[in-house]
């Protein structure tokens, strides 16, 4: 079984700047997926950032990068200069690759980003 | 494209009363999911379906009933409504999980109070 790990229920970030968000994953699995999504306050869930377990390099996707630490089983995301417009709840999830279909979701990380 | 779509958006339930919540996906998604949303928590699976006629049970599926019909629906029955089940309930689809990059698509939600 997949457990996932946000230890940061809030984060308070000023406008412009950069912010990590924790994440730590347990499996046993082989191979896997680390997924991070966006929850508004609108809420739906939108989906930022993917990484594979054996991908090489670190995942980024325009302002929002993954901090893959393998041995560290750790996943943290890095929004880059940030904006009033990404105060949000973050999520953490993690997916098993070769047959399983389950998300497994983080408690959150409440991120605001203050002007 | 509409993506996912579900019905209704709010409902307020009877303790005992049932109900069915709808999705509908026109990606012609193969795997579709049913998650829950506790206050101040993540997602936790109810119930998904790898297929028309396949259905599987995921963290958290007593109390609820699916179906999976046609490709492009997914319903989600609620029978004799109980407190415990009030939450907001999201609808997810996705092509094929087991591949890298391919991430669930999230519908709105669907925020349910059993009073």
């Amino acid at each position: 079984a997949q457990k996932i790990t946000q230890t940061q229920p809030g984060m308070f970030v000023q406008e412009k700047e950069a912010v990590t968000l924790d994440c730590t994953y347990d499996t046993s699995d082989p191979s896997y997926g680390l997924f991070w999504y966006k929850q508004p306050s609108s809420g739906e869930m939108i989906f930022l950032i993917y990484q594979g377990s054996y991908d090489q390099q670190n995942a980024t996707e325009g302002r929002y990068s993954l901090n893959f630490q393998k041995a560290r089983k750790s996943a943290n995301l890095v929004i880059s200069a940030s904006q009033l417009g990404d105060s949000a709840m973050y999520f953490c999830a993690a997916r098993s690759q070769g047959g399983s279909e389950k998300l497994v979701f983080g408690k959150g990380t409440k991120l605001t980003v203050n002007p | 494209n509409a993506g996912v779509t579900q019905t209704p958006k709010f409902r307020i339930l009877k303790i005992g009363q049932s109900m069915t919540l709808q999705c509908t996906q026109d990606m012609n998604h193969n795997y579709m999911y049913w998650y829950r949303q506790d206050p101040g928590m993540g997602l936790k699976l109810i119930y998904y379906s790898v297929g028309a006629g396949i259905t599987d049970k995921g963290e958290v599926p007593n109390g609820y009933n699916v179906s999976r019909s046609t490709t492009e629906d997914f319903p989600l029955r609620l029978e004799l409504a109980a407190p415990s089940q009030t939450s907001v309930y999201f609808c997810a689809s996705s092509s094929s999980p087991g591949r890298g990059t391919d991430t669930q698509y999230f519908g709105p939600g669907t925020r349910l109070t059993v009073l």
